[in-house]
């Protein structure tokens, strides 16, 4: 079946725009993620979303960051006033409802952001 | 709170040789631990995990790992390294009941002819 999908799977942006990245989940799969890897950070989480529960923001770096999940299923992260230091890979995974979290995340190819 | 270890951002093996990369964590609780496997332009896949079942656990692509809570340790291995193995590897933890996965810094296998 279709894994998960981002897109774009590029995207260059001058300092100070606004960015949309989108994330379409497996199908049937409640638990959606939002990671980043940089070279200087590694692999950071950013935010989790669970069924109609209110979202985990706490790795947000800051509040130029915002992401959305319509429907229980797509889910979009919002960058406002881009800069540098957020480009980046960003990654998006999902999972089954994560009772216990030894569901496995499936992770999407990543949007590639360069802030110029 | 959590942290994952990886020593050695880069390993180097001929290819038919171990492949040993390490992995050391810090929890308050019992962990589950995880590898993943990136490779160049893709997301990540899971090799294996460890959910307090067997200790030892086998993974694909012939990748097994070995829990050991005395040396809080959770190091991956392969007997015969092949070509297709050279990839960048992470470790991960997440607690139980927790949402978010803790990545190592990640460990680079290159795997020379």
């Amino acid at each position: 079946g279709a894994g998960v999908s981002q897109s774009p799977s590029n995207k260059v942006t001058e300092k100070g725009k606004d960015v949309e990245l989108r994330c379409d989940p497996i199908s049937g799969h409640t638990a959606l993620y939002w990671y980043r890897q940089s070279l200087g950070q590694g692999l950071e989480f950013l935010i989790y979303f669970q069924g109609n529960s209110a979202p985990d923001k706490s790795g947000l770096p800051s509040d130029r960051f915002s992401a959305e999940r319509t429907g229980g299923s797509v889910s979009t992260l919002t960058i406002q006033r881009t800069q540098q230091e957020d480009s980046a890979v960003y990654l998006c995974a999902s999972s089954l409802a994560p009772a216990a979290s030894s569901y496995e995340q499936y992770f999407g190819p990543g949007t590639r952001l360069t802030v110029t | 709170a959590q942290s994952v270890t990886q020593l050695g951002s880069h390993v180097s093996v001929s290819e038919g040789a171990l492949v040993l990369l390490r992995c050391n964590y810090s929890s308050s609780v019992p962990p589950y631990l995880f590898w993943y496997v990136q490779y160049p332009n893709q997301g990540l896949q899971l090799l294996l995990k460890y959910t307090s079942a067997a200790t030892l656990v086998k993974g694909i692509n012939g990748f097994e790992a070995e829990f050991k809570k005395s040396e809080t340790s959770f190091h991956l291995t392969k007997p015969s390294a092949h070509m297709s193995d050279a990839a960048e590897y992470f470790c991960a933890v997440s607690e139980q009941g927790a949402q978010k996965l803790v990545f190592g810094q990640g460990t680079r296998l290159t795997i020379n002819p």
